[in-house]
């Protein structure tokens, strides 16, 4: 069975302080690994997608990379905008996606 | 506006009537599929859709349905809904073509059943 496992549950930073949010996939035919962001109340939006071990995407202050067994979402100088639940999902065998429980980041000012 | 469209956004209703909660895509999307979102057991798949007419299961499936008539719409029908139907409700859209399969999803519909 896939399994997608996210770490910590929460994640409380200063404005500043940089961190990095955690990923593990037990997928069989793992085709593409996705991280996405959630704010309350909204559906989540698409932030990257990885295909293969060692590739690396950035986008502002995140940035994403992906090894065999895991995939790490690294936030560098957060802003308390950048507070929300990132969710990573591993698309495995045609079509099937399964998510993480998400990570609920809070940046206080 | 590239979108996904769910209909309705908030939905209270009584154990045992039947509903359906519609979803369009303006971007011709070739998969689309469903979630729904409970506190404590993140976002899990009831059913996606390769293509028209082309429809599968996907880990929760029990107690919907859906149909891909049309290539942008792919509703969810609840034939007999019970309280434990009660969640957040997504439906997502993303293309086959080239390398990004991320999915757009919908608002969301929050459905009670009481």
């Amino acid at each position: 069975e896939d399994q997608v496992t996210q770490s910590p549950e929460a994640l409380r930073l200063q404005e500043g302080e940089s961190s990095s949010l955690n990923c593990s996939y037990t997928v069989s035919g793992l085709r593409g690994l996705f991280w996405y962001r959630q704010d309350p109340g909204k559906g989540p939006e698409f932030l990257f997608t990885l295909y293969s071990a060692g590739e690396e995407k950035e986008k502002e202050r995140l940035k994403a990379t992906l090894t065999k067994k895991e995939s790490f979402l690294h936030i560098t100088a957060p802003k308390p905008e950048d507070s929300a639940t990132y969710l990573c999902a591993a698309w495995g065998e045609a079509g099937k996606s399964t998510f993480g429980d998400g990570t609920t980041l809070t940046v206080k000012p | 506006e590239a979108q996904v469209t769910q209909n309705p956004r908030y939905l209270i209703t009584v154990t045992g009537k039947k509903l359906t909660v519609t979803c369009s895509q303006n971007m011709n999307h070739e998969y689309m599929s469903w979630y729904r979102q409970d506190p404590g057991l993140g976002l899990r798949q009831i059913y996606y859709s390769m293509n028209v007419e082309v429809t599968d299961k996907g880990d929760v499936p029990e107690g919907y349905k859906v149909s891909r008539k049309e290539k942008r719409n792919f509703p969810l029908i609840l034939e007999s809904p019970s309280p434990n139907q009660t969640s957040l409700y997504f439906c997502a859209s993303s293309s086959r073509q080239g390398g990004n399969y991320g999915y757009t999803f919908g608002s969301g519909t929050r459905l009670t059943v009481v």
